[in-house]
Parts: C-alpha cells; sequence; structure tokens
C-alpha cells in the first residue's frame, strides 16, 4: 500500500458523458501527479499540481482538467467522452517536486 | 527532451534463471532514473531509483540496476526469478525542470516466469 488513495476504482459511463476521479496523496506529500495508461499510448504523463498550483502539463486533452484543493487531494475531470479515453488513470504523490513519485491503485474508466 | 526505450516487451525465464531488463535513456541533463513494477490491476510501485550517487542501485525484492552513463543504459537485473517476480516492469526517466516534474515512462517489459 503506497498510502495513495483513489476513487472510485472502476466507472463505467457513456460517450458524451463527465466524470471526476479523486486522489489523496501521502500524508504530507505537497505533489500530485496524474497519469492515463492505456494499450496503445503506454504511460502518458497528464499533469502536476504542487500545493495547489499547476507545475506541470503534459499530453492532456482540452477536454480534461484538474485541481488541487487546499488539502491537497487532487480531482481529474474528464469531458465530452470519447471511447478512446477508456484507460487506467494513474494518481501520484511525492513530497516535493524532487523526489520518486508513489502511485495509487488506479482509476479503470470504460467509456462504453 | 528526455524518452525512454526498453528492449523486448516480453521476457520469459526460469524459476532461478538471471533476470536481465534492459533500458535505455536519452536526457540532455543528468538523467534521474526509475524502475517500478506492476502487478496485475494494480498500481506502479517503485523497485529502485538512480539519482547520480552510486551507479549500481539496490533495489527491493532483490532487484538492482546499473547506470552506464557511456552506454545511456540502466539495465535491470536480478541473479535469480522467483515466480512472484511475474509482472510488468517500466523503466522511466525524470524531467524535472524548476520544480517541475514528469516521470517519461518506457513501453514496459512483461515478465514471464516459467517453473
Amino acid at each position: 500500500d503506497s498510502g495513495v488513495t483513489q476513487t472510485p476504482k472502476h466507472l463505467i459511463t457513456a460517450t458524451g458523458q463527465r466524470v471526476t476521479l479523486r486522489c489523496s496523496p501521502r500524508s504530507g506529500d505537497l505533489s500530485v501527479y496524474w497519469y492515463q495508461q492505456s494499450l496503445d499510448q503506454g504511460l502518458q504523463f497528464l499533469i502536476q499540481y504542487y500545493n495547489g498550483e499547476e507545475r506541470a502539463k503534459g499530453n492532456i486533452l482540452e477536454r480534461f482538467s484538474a485541481q488541487q484543493f487546499p488539502d491537497l487531494h487532487s480531482e481529474l475531470n474528464l469531458s465530452s467522452l470519447e471511447l478512446g479515453d477508456s484507460a487506467l488513470y494513474f494518481c501520484a504523490s511525492s513530497t516535493t517536486s524532487l523526489n520518486e513519485q508513489f502511485f495509487g491503485p488506479g482509476t479503470r474508466l470504460t467509456v462504453l | 527532451a528526455q524518452s525512454v526505450t526498453q528492449l523486448g516487451s516480453h521476457v520469459s525465464v526460469s524459476e532461478g534463471a538471471l533476470v536481465l531488463l534492459r533500458c535505455n535513456y536519452s536526457s540532455s541533463v543528468p538523467p534521474y532514473l526509475f524502475w517500478y513494477v506492476q502487478y496485475p490491476n494494480q498500481g506502479l510501485q517503485l523497485l529502485l531509483k538512480y539519482t547520480s550517487a552510486a551507479t549500481l542501485v539496490k533495489g527491493i525484492n532483490g532487484f538492482e540496476a546499473e547506470f552506464k552513463k557511456s552506454e545511456t543504459s540502466f539495465h535491470l537485473t536480478k541473479p535469480s526469478a522467483h515466480m512472484s517476480d511475474a509482472a510488468e516492469y517500466f523503466c522511466a526517466v525524470s524531467a524535472t525542470n524548476q520544480g517541475a516534474q514528469k516521470l517519461v515512462f518506457g513501453q514496459g517489459t512483461r515478465l514471464t516466469i516459467n517453473p
């Protein structure tokens, strides 16, 4: 158990819908990262937040957005969902931006 | 830009045999390198990391990796494979810039252990 929690574990929804994935980092970790894992793209970095502020952006679609709240938990919002958005979404956290990242168990999103 | 190439999407070894998973990196700055393991239906677990200290890095579960700058490699090894080592392994390089960090992952190597 890494100490990073993600909810829900599984999510099944339809095309065009909007979903919110939630992540609670390890106690004391200020940085939160989101990654997408799919069969065709592999593991891709989406976005990083540090103490509430966006720090880095990867290949994140405009339909996707994220935020980190004052209690340091983070949410990833996915809207206008397409079949191709079906993937595993991982959250990771670290103490600072320079330390190793600890990954949560992931949320498996299925878009039908 | 940093990148990672893992040679071999599938590796199969016998129980008790040497495990060698290959990783080559590309980085314009001294890299931080990581190996993660993913067991079925689970998240990624850190095996070991290289952060410019010792070139031979020891990790958990008997794994180790050697950083070779001349070969831009960071191969993962374990002297004797165990059935519980069956999983997918990811090599990653850290791209850090002014406090922003992201991990760039290789495509992964699925390790199968034959009894």
